[in-house]
């Protein structure tokens, strides 16, 4: 079955620090790869996006890349904020509409002013 | 932007008991989805639903588990006879239709349900 390692947190930074939360993936077939980020005290939101080798997913200047022979699809930001502070998790999907999502365990993102 | 809603936001429970845990999806989705997530460990996958029946479950999502799209709007998930492990943040997702694995599932706030 599908299965997401992330690194594990808190991970700490400065603000405007670069960013790199690691994300690797096993599945079967080619999945779709997500992250999704978690504001304290909210539900999961969908940050970016990827669904083949290759393809960059962005969105609020983060960006992962969905690499398929290094099976990663690591999170990068160039410069954090302290609003950037959350929890972040990995995700991969595979199949058709109904197939559930395979999460990481997530990472603890603190960014100190 | 239209959202996903789930009721309560803290449920508290006795250990036996039956609990049912609401949703109400996006309006325009038709593949409903719940998850838990125990605290400190990785949110799980419990069950799929499409064209009232359920898709996909997993292995966690046993007998004690149903669920059930009651009108054109809720979607619950019940759980029958409570037991302490089921303690857990639980998240209803939606997606839309068609383009199946492309689609994203959006996810509501979760209900946090405590077993005594």
């Amino acid at each position: 079955g599908n299965s997401v390692t992330q690194m594990e947190g808190p991970v700490t930074l400065s603000e405007e620090a670069f960013l790199t939360i690691n994300c690797t993936y096993t599945a079967t077939g080619y999945p779709s790869l997500f992250w999704y980020v978690q504001y304290p005290g909210e539900g999961l939101q969908l940050l970016l996006k990827a669904t083949k080798a290759d393809d960059k997913g962005s969105n609020k200047g983060f960006e992962a890349t969905y690499r398929k022979e290094t099976t990663s699809f690591h999170l990068e930001k160039g410069s954090v904020q302290v609003s950037d502070s959350a929890v972040y998790f990995c995700a991969s999907r595979s199949g058709g509409g109904a197939d559930g999502l395979t999460f990481g365990k997530g990472t603890h993102l603190i960014i100190q002013p | 932007e239209p959202e996903v809603t789930q009721t309560p936001s803290h449920q508290v429970t006795q250990m036996g008991q039956e609990v049912i845990l609401r949703c109400v999806p996006i309006s325009n989705h038709l593949y409903f989805y719940w998850y838990r997530q125990i605290l400190g460990q990785k949110v799980e996958f419990l069950v799929s639903f499409y064209n009232n029946e359920i898709s996909e479950k997993s292995e966690i999502f046993d007998d004690q588990f149903s669920v059930e799209r009651p009108d054109g709007s809720n979607f619950t998930l019940k759980i029958r006879s409570t037991k302490l492990e089921d303690s857990a943040m639980y998240f209803c997702a939606s997606s839309e239709s068609n383009t199946g694995r492309n689609q994203p599932q959006h996810f509501g706030d979760g209900t946090r349900l405590s077993i005594l």
